[in-house]
């Protein structure tokens, strides 16, 4: 079945330590995001990719990297730089075009102790 | 700027009851709607959109919504809620370059 692979579903670490969350889709997708999801405040977008090692910068991008060496893999980095890491991500990805309908994946929820 | 105002945090309905959530967005051109839903601890799924035409859209669970563009609306509706609805709910707009810009949301709880 085509879809959104997040891993993994938890993850927990120690402060001061960059951390890799893994994204994968098998839906043919040109285009993939992640957006960080905090009680109250919805979902903030953080970087976006709208094809192969291509990326840009969304509303939240500082303590956060992302690399887009390959089309179905979109993997972000939460560095030791982002203040406040401990939250819920999410993994997007849509077709390329006028209509950005939005495919997910199930989550990661990071947190730092 | 796009943006997307949600102004119920949370709503509470009986079950059987009816439902509508608001969404007002603000955007220069026609705008593409989308309204996810979201259980706890999951990613979100698309319940439904607007893209053109018919300003009252059906989406899946028995969801509809309609688009208002003099008011900039785009709610949410069902006619007949379930326990199994209970959900944070999201309005999002289409941006430039196919970013979404979502709304904070709203949780719902539905009393038996």
């Amino acid at each position: 079945d085509g879809g959104i692979t997040q891993s993994p579903k938890y993850l927990f670490r120690k402060e001061g330590q960059n951390v890799t969350l893994s994204c994968e889709q098998n839906l043919n997708h040109d285009a993939m995001y992640w957006y960080r999801q905090d009680p109250g405040q919805g979902l903030r977008l953080i970087y976006y990719s709208q094809i192969v090692n291509d990326f840009q910068k969304g509303d939240i991008a500082e303590g956060y990297s992302v690399s887009r060496e390959k089309k179905e893999s979109f993997p972000l980095t939460v560095t030791s730089a982002q203040k406040n890491p401990t939250a819920f991500y999410l993994c997007a990805s849509s077709r390329q075009g006028a209509v950005p309908e939005a495919f997910f994946g199930q989550g990661t929820r990071l947190t730092v102790v | 700027a796009q943006s997307v105002t949600q102004p119920d945090i949370h709503i509470t309905v009986s079950e059987g009851a009816s439902l509508e959530l608001r969404c007002n967005y603000s955007y220069g051109a026609t705008p593409y709607l989308f309204w996810y839903v979201q259980s706890p601890g999951q990613g979100l799924q698309l319940l439904l959109k607007y893209f053109s035409g018919d300003t009252l859209v059906q989406g899946i669970k028995g969801f509809e919504a309609e688009f208002k563009r003099s008011q900039s609306s785009f709610n949410l509706r069902k006619p007949s809620v379930h326990w199994s609805d209970a959900a944070e709910y999201f309005c999002a707009v289409g941006a430039n370059g196919n970013k979404l810009v979502f709304g904070a949301g709203t949780i719902l709880r539905v009393k038996s």
